[in-house]
């Protein structure tokens, strides 16, 4: 059973840009969130997908975009970068809400992002 | 607004038993998780508490009172290795689910 990737590991990018990045959920797990976390806070919620339906969201401008996948990959899409848009993200997947299992999240290890 | 709060930093001695407090106001409650997160790496899953009670899992114990908006996680024997972040985070659910984190407590165990 693999766990929860991301790719890629590092990003630089400029204020303006867009950027993609990407999560392969674990085997057999259905339900993806995406945080973002500045240094030395705690992760802030950007979004949850379910069945390639976006089913929560938190405080984040239509700027934050996601996608899932058939295959329950998922994507996060940030366009008009600004500095403030560095830190790390994490996606963390979960199987289907009401699942006893469900309340359970695997991180993955992150895509630490910079805008310069 | 929906606020959660954790104290900063934290220090205890190899072997002794720390408690890390968390108070919350959210709105539509829909369960209360502790996550363990050592420097550079990302959050682990530690404990559930969406009733009121205790829930108790090998050294780590977390408690919940959903009248008071009050929650701890308990850790006992503690070992150098638990020296990380404890994230405290609450499920919301007002028709969509929305998770809110604190900023965490750091916990630094000496030998």
């Amino acid at each position: 059973e693999t766990g929860v990737t991301q790719s890629p590991t590092h990003l630089i990018k400029t204020r303006g840009q867009q950027v993609t990045l990407r999560c392969s959920s674990q085997s057999g797990h259905n339900t993806v969130s995406w945080y973002q976390q500045a240094l030395g806070q705690g992760p802030q919620f950007i979004f949850q997908y379910y069945r390639e339906e976006e089913n929560g969201r938190g405080n984040f401008p239509p700027r934050f975009s996601g996608l899932q996948f058939p295959n329950y990959s998922s994507e996060l899409n940030v366009n008009a970068l600004e500095l403030d848009d560095s830190a790390l993200y994490l996606c963390a997947s979960s199987l289907v809400p009401g699942d006893p299992s469900y309340n359970e999240q695997f991180f993955g290890p992150g895509t630490r992002l910079t805008v310069l | 607004g929906q606020n959660i709060d954790q104290p900063t930093e934290m220090t205890a001695t190899e072997g002794a038993i720390v408690q890390i407090n968390c108070t919350y106001q959210t709105s539509g409650f829909n369960g209360l998780f502790w996550y363990q997160q050592h420097a550079g790496e990302a959050p682990t899953f530690l404990s559930y508490n969406v009733l009121d009670g205790l829930e108790e899992k090998g050294r780590f114990s977390s408690f919940l009172s959903r009248s008071k908006g009050y929650s701890y996680l308990l850790l006992k024997e503690l070992q150098m290795k638990d020296s990380a972040s404890y994230l405290c985070a609450v499920r919301t659910t007002s028709g969509t689910y929305k998770y809110i984190f604190g900023t965490g407590t750091r916990l630094k165990v000496l030998a």
